[in-house]
């Protein structure tokens, strides 16, 4: 089945820092997601992704689709301490049918002040 | 904003016994799903449900589960006989039209 490759899987960084991941798969994805996850939660939607290309912004977080829909980014900007959390990407495959969404490993994000 | 619900937060059950997981997904929505987190891994898909019936399910979506749409508002997911391996977090998600899924809180499932 598809897999979704997450790296890297932690990072400790400075509150103030850039912070950035990725996720790439040796199939094709028609949708890219990013989803946060804070313990004992469930995952909650950051940005949706729909065209090869796109780039989308929410507020300090950027993420790309690639243009070969095998992968796709997200990039946050000027940590904050409320950035904390496991960040998962998620992707829907693109043969008809697919309804289903496969995730990736996650990275967990922890900040020091 | 809408949102997903589910029932119970937690649940704690003896092998062998089965349980009922609760979803109120979004009104308008018309596609469910199911997925489960074991502790300290990845998302993994379960099942979807459209119209009525189920669209597609994965190899872990054996015969123990069941799903069901009871009224127009619940969504459950049954094991009908828990194994230990069935200890997870148990997460509903639906959709509308487009492909953005939006997920519950889940429900921690401890099997002893």
């Amino acid at each position: 089945g598809q897999q979704l490759n997450q790296s890297p899987q932690s990072m400790f960084i400075q509150e103030g820092e850039d912070v950035s991941m990725n996720c790439t798969s040796s199939s094709i994805f028609n949708t890219w997601l990013w989803y946060k996850q804070d313990p004992g939660e469930g995952p909650v939607l950051l940005i949706a992704l729909y065209k090869a290309g796109e780039l989308t912004s929410n507020g300090r977080l950027t993420a790309q689709f690639g243009i070969t829909r095998k992968d796709s980014f997200l990039n946050i900007s000027a940590s904050i301490p409320s950035d904390v959390g496991i960040y998962f990407c998620a992707g829907q495959p693109i043969f008809q049918g697919a309804q289903k969404l496969v995730f990736g490993q996650g990275t967990r994000l922890t900040i020091n002040p | 904003e809408p949102e997903v619900t589910q029932t119970p937060s937690h649940q704690v059950t003896q092998m062998g016994q089965e349980v009922i997981l609760r979803c109120v997904p979004i009104s308008n929505h018309l596609y469910f799903y199911w997925y489960r987190q074991i502790l300290g891994q990845k998302v993994e898909f379960l099942v979807s449900f459209y119209n009525n019936e189920i669209s597609e399910k994965s190899e872990i979506f054996d015969d123990q589960f069941s799903v069901e749409r009871p009224d127009g508002s619940n969504f459950t997911l049954k094991i009908r006989s828990t194994k230990l391996e069935d200890s997870a977090m148990y997460f509903c998600a639906s959709r509308q039209n487009q492909e953005t899924q939006y997920f519950g809180p889940g429900t921690r499932l401890l099997v002893l």
